[in-house]
């Protein structure tokens, strides 16, 4: 398994700033996700961080949006940028750290992100 | 349609019940099936792994996948309390980014 921390765990931001979220993972790996989660809802991919190459986002999320940085293979960071009400959300640091055949997936505590 | 239909519930049972959670999907590429345990506030917890059909069993937890008919089960046995929890579905193909169900609430009474 692997033990994620993230930083902030939650804040209250207001319209139109930025946040920066931290995760920290207690080994090397290849891949990170970050995920969100809205309020009563399932968890739904942003994107796919790997170390050394831009990350990867899925349909609906945008970089400008949501940049993210994966400096080296235990660090990344999620920042949400241009903050509206609708950001406010869950967010979600994950990853696989056994063998590439080995799709076990844990994820951190999440960050509480409240925009006003 | 989603890829992944989850009674939202909540379901309420007795301490002590068999509980049974379940997913259907529609995405026959699905290969590896996941169960996590969200507890309020924090972040989803592994619960079960199952790689194609067939049965898995952990504890008080058995983990069913039927590819065949696209459905997968989580049950629990000798439910208590602390098992009060969301539980959420999760399926891969292999890309490496997980499909969620939108989770099941769970209430075990004392």
């Amino acid at each position: 398994s692997a033990v994620i921390s993230q930083k902030p765990s939650r804040d209250i931001c207001q319209r139109g700033t930025s946040l920066t979220i931290q995760c920290q993972v207690d080994s090397q790996v290849t891949m990170m996700f970050w995920y969100r989660q809205q309020p009563g809802q399932s968890l739904t991919l942003i994107a796919t961080a790997n170390q050394g190459s831009e990350a990867t986002y899925e349909s609906g999320f945008v970089i400008d949006k949501f940049p993210i940085s994966r400096p080296n293979l235990t660090f990344s960071t999620l920042t949400v940028s241009n903050m509206s009400p609708e950001d406010s959300s869950i967010y979600l640091c994950s990853t696989r750290p056994g063998l590439a055949t080995d799709n076990e997936q844990f994820f951190g505590p999440g960050t509480r992100l409240t925009v006003l | 349609q989603k890829e992944v239909e989850q009674d939202p519930g909540p379901l309420s049972v007795p301490e002590g019940a068999i509980v049974s959670l379940n997913c259907t999907y529609s995405n026959s590429a699905f290969q590896y099936f996941m169960w996590y345990r969200q507890y309020s506030r924090k972040g989803p917890e592994l619960l079960m792994y199952t790689y194609s059909s067939g049965n898995k069993e952990d504890g008080r937890f058995t983990a069913q996948v039927d590819k065949s008919s696209k459905y997968i089960s989580l049950f629990i046995r000798d439910s208590q309390p602390s098992d009060s929890a969301t539980y959420l579905c999760a399926m891969d193909t292999g890309r490496r980014a997980l499909t969620f169900g939108s989770g099941t609430r769970l209430q075990v009474q004392p």
